[in-house]
This record gives C-alpha cells, structure tokens and sequence, in this order.
C-alpha cells in the first residue's frame, strides 16, 4: 500500500523561510512531486525529485532522501501569495504502462504578515 | 502557454442521472489523466489512458465509470448513474510522456449530485 504523510497545517511570517516535510511508505518509487494548491483551484507543479539531494528553483527548493523516505520543501522569502495548501505525491512505477502518483492530504500553509 | 481546459466548471445533477465531463488535454500530449477531489480531502487518482486505452485504473474507477477520447482533442469521463457520493471536484491532467514528465492540472469541473 502506499502511505504518505504531511502536517495538516502550518503558520508562518511574510518573508520568512518555512519547510514542508513529507514521509512516505510506497511498494516502489518512481519520483516525488510537489504541487502546490489554492482553495477551489487545481494543483499546479512546483518541484519533481526522483535522486537524492536538494533541487532548488527560485524561492522554492525541494529536498529528497529516498533511503529514509523522506522529502521537504523550502519556502523562501514568503509573500502572502504563498498561502496556499501544498501537495506532496509519491509515483509509482507502472504496471500497465503510466506512473500514478499518490497524493498525501496536503499541508495548509498560512502566511500571516 | 499552453493548457489543459475543462468544461463545464460546474455541473448540478440529481442522483442517478449520468454526466460527461469534458477535458481537451494539451495538444501534443499523450498521456490523459482523471483525478477526484472530495471537498476538503486528498486528491485521489481514477483513470490514466494512453493509446485509446485505459492502461491504470483505481478501485474507485469501477463500472459506472468509464472513459473516452471520441477525437483527436477531447477526453471524457462518463459517470453512469451518478450517487451523492460522486460530488467532488474532477481534474483532468496530461502529460507528454508517461514516465518523466509532470503531469499538468486543468481547473476541474464541480459535481454536485443532489
């Protein structure tokens, strides 16, 4: 079965820095995506890790450690725009052909000025 | 740029009834996608389609559902005999190809079954 889990939610400062962590047990790896969601809206892509080691791009950096099963991501300089839910999901390779990824719950990021 | 589109935004039905929820991937993907969202809950995978053929399905994709790409543009999710339980917000998603590429989101259709 596939497990993967997230804080519920999260506060934080205008121009802070905050981490995400996300832990996860799945029969198979294929990649770790990081997608970012605004209430009533779809998810958009932020970040995709499927080697170890931190991926960064722009204010946003995603951290992966596939041993421990583990990844996070690093907001930086954070704008109330960010207030956002934000969506870890665990791929997994195909049996019929596509990777399907898993979603965790998602963790509620508040950015308070 | 270019983007995966929904149509409609939002669909009102009474219980039992069927519904088709449109989506035109983007164009030179290959990869089609059809993903729930439960009001307040995790996004859950249904359906992927590749070659005009469902190659992964979850549990929740079961009988009453079904898909199709009637043209070269669209892909449709045809719920047969829709339950209260059915209402949630339905993504679709494409992705070029099935094993590296991210898959990108349309902005979902509302089900609500009454």
């Amino acid at each position: 079965g596939q497990n993967i889990d997230q804080p519920t939610e999260m506060t934080a400062t205008e121009g802070a820095i905050v981490q995400i962590n996300c832990t996860y047990q799945t029969s198979g790896f294929n990649g770790l995506f990081w997608y970012q969601q605004h209430a009533g809206e779809a998810p958009t892509f932020l970040s995709y890790n499927v080697l170890d080691g931190l991926e960064e791009k722009g204010r946003f950096s995603s951290f992966l450690s596939r041993s421990k099963g583990y990844s996070y991501l690093l907001l930086k300089e954070l704008q109330m725009k960010d207030s956002a839910s934000y969506l870890c999901a665990v791929r997994s390779p195909p049996s019929g052909g596509s990777y399907i990824p898993t979603f965790g719950r998602g963790t509620s990021l508040i950015v308070h000025p | 740029e270019p983007e995966v589109t929904q149509t409609p935004s939002h669909q009102v039905t009474q219980m039992g009834q069927e519904v088709i929820l449109h989506c035109v991937p983007i164009s030179n993907h290959l990869y089609f996608y059809w993903y729930r969202q439960i009001l307040g809950q995790k996004v859950e995978f249904l359906v992927s389609f590749y070659n005009n053929e469902i190659s992964e399905k979850s549990e929740i994709f079961d009988d009453q559902f079904s898909v199709e790409r009637p043209d070269g543009s669209n892909f449709t999710l045809k719920i047969r005999s829709t339950k209260l339980e059915d209402s949630a917000m339905y993504f679709c998603a494409s992705s070029q190809d099935g094993a590296q590429e991210t898959q990108y989101f349309g902005p979902g259709t509302r089900l609500l079954v009454l």
